[in-house]
């Protein structure tokens, strides 16, 4: 059973418009969320996160949202940028672990 | 400071073949974990330990083993590879203030570093 799903394989944005990747989430326990960012060939690295405490959380060009009564995030990326496009998991941080979703590759047009 | 550090990055195995995936981490992390990556498929968590001397099962444990006997190593066991286990393979380590406990808020624990992945082949 998926506890974290991202419904969106892909998405095409424009350069310089906004990217909104969406992340839906099952079990209302979780109190952490984060979303890693994947160049092929690379590890995933940590790109923002926000506590449930939260429901907006920003650095720089990504906001990540929550939305606990939806069990809803997104992230948000203005403007977008060439090097932006990877794959974007979202996660969240259970008992002892952190559980990803499925990704969504994120491909930004010069 | 190397973050967390996988050998081999490539390697091909026979089916029935056994291998060791290498994992270190020099940020004295307590946490460390492993996943695999099949297309489409998302980070499954393979094994997890809370600290040295501790681990446990995730998702998909079948076919693996781990052990944890110092903070910084976390190697991952392939017995008897199958083509089933053709995958990319992840280590992460994290910091946890409070073991044992699923933290509250974004106090107490970091998030997750990974390594640079081992892609294996199964044949």
């Amino acid at each position: 059973d998926q506890q974290v799903k991202q419904n969106s394989p892909s998405l095409s944005v424009q350069e310089g418009r906004i990217s909104i990747l969406n992340c839906d989430y099952t079990n209302s326990m979780f109190d952490y969320f984060l979303w890693y960012k994947k160049y092929p060939a690379e590890g995933p690295t940590f790109l923002i996160s926000i506590s449930s405490i939260k429901d907006k959380n920003e650095d720089g060009r990504f906001t990540v949202f929550l939305n606990k009564s939806a069990k809803h995030l997104s992230l948000h990326i203005v403007p977008s940028q060439p090097g932006d496009s990877a794959v974007y998991f979202c996660a969240a941080r259970g008992t002892y672990k952190y559980i990803f979703g499925t990704g969504t590759r994120l491909k930004v047009l010069a | 400071n190397a973050g967390v550090t996988q050998t081999p990055k490539f390697r091909i195995l026979k089916i029935g073949q056994s291998m060791t995936l290498q994992c270190t981490q020099d940020m004295n992390h307590n946490y460390m974990y492993w996943y695999r990556q099949d297309p489409g498929m998302g980070l499954k968590l393979i094994y997890y330990s809370v600290g040295a001397g501790i681990t446990d099962k995730g998702e998909v444990p079948n076919g693996y083993n781990v052990s944890r006997s110092t903070t910084e190593d976390f190697p991952l066991r392939l017995e008897l590879a199958a083509p089933s286990q053709t995958s990319v393979y992840f280590c992460a380590s994290s910091y946890s203030m409070f073991s044992g406990n699923s933290g509250v808020g974004a106090y107490g624990y970091t998030e997750a570093f990974f390594g640079q992945g081992t892609r294996l082949t199964v044949v």
